[in-house]
């Protein structure tokens, strides 16, 4: 099993530039979550989803959307980037609603300059 | 509010002296709980959960946790450190609607 893939590893954005950053799990995990991981703060929540169809907003969401139209997939958007969201990014999904425990993603590494 | 406090930033252990880590949660009622680990430049890694039943609960690489209710805490200890360890390690808790993680803890660790 893959597990979860983040796509990109890294990524260099200019300021004001849209991307999606791309999760995909394959353990038919219905909890999905999108996180920043920035020094000293620890992890922040982003958007998480408790399946497919259903997305609802973490502690930092401001900046960001979601969609989950299949199980699989959970992208994050940032719709105009900022030096504010350089940061690390990490999806995460879990089994029994969230019970199971997280699977983590390698993380996206992302600038905005 | 939920939340979940390692109050230790930043820990130094020699390699082979015995280690814990503090967690302490709020909520209402016993949330499930969690250790992970992070190396350098990667991904979280579960060590071990807790969602019921025995205390104590035995993890991946030597690492057991201790819950107790009465300090609302869930330590994580190792026996005997080795210098592969140093890393970031996050305790976190799932109250059945999200996750709350701390602000970690890391551990370096020397010769």
């Amino acid at each position: 099993n893959a597990g979860v893939t983040q796509t990109p590893k890294f990524q260099v954005l200019k300021t004001g530039q849209s991307m999606t950053l791309q999760c995909a799990q394959d353990m038919n995990h219905e909890y999905m979550s999108w996180y920043r991981q920035d020094p000293g703060m620890g992890l922040r929540l982003i958007h998480y989803s408790v399946g497919a169809g259903i997305t609802d907003q973490g502690e930092v969401p401001n900046g960001y959307n979601v969609s989950r139209s299949t199980t699989e997939d959970f992208p994050l958007r940032l719709l105009s980037a900022a030096p504010s969201q350089t940061s690390v990014y990490f999806c995460a999904s879990s089994s029994q609603g969230g019970a199971g425990g997280y699977t983590f993603g390698s993380g996206t590494r992302l600038t905005v300059v | 509010a939920q939340s979940v406090t390692q109050p230790d930033i930043h820990i130094t252990v020699s390699e082979g002296a015995s280690l814990e880590l503090r967690c302490n949660y709020s909520y209402g009622a016993t949330p499930y709980l969690f250790w992970y680990v992070q190396s350098p430049g990667q991904g979280l890694q579960l060590l071990l959960k807790y969602f019921s039943g025995d205390t104590l609960v035995q993890g991946i690489k030597g690492f057991e946790a201790e819950f107790k209710r009465s300090q609302s805490s869930f330590n994580l200890r190792k026996p005997s450190v080795h210098w592969s360890d140093a890393a970031e390690y996050f305790c976190a808790a799932f109250t059945g609607n999200q996750f709350y993680f701390g602000t970690g803890t890391s551990l370096t660790v020397i010769p």
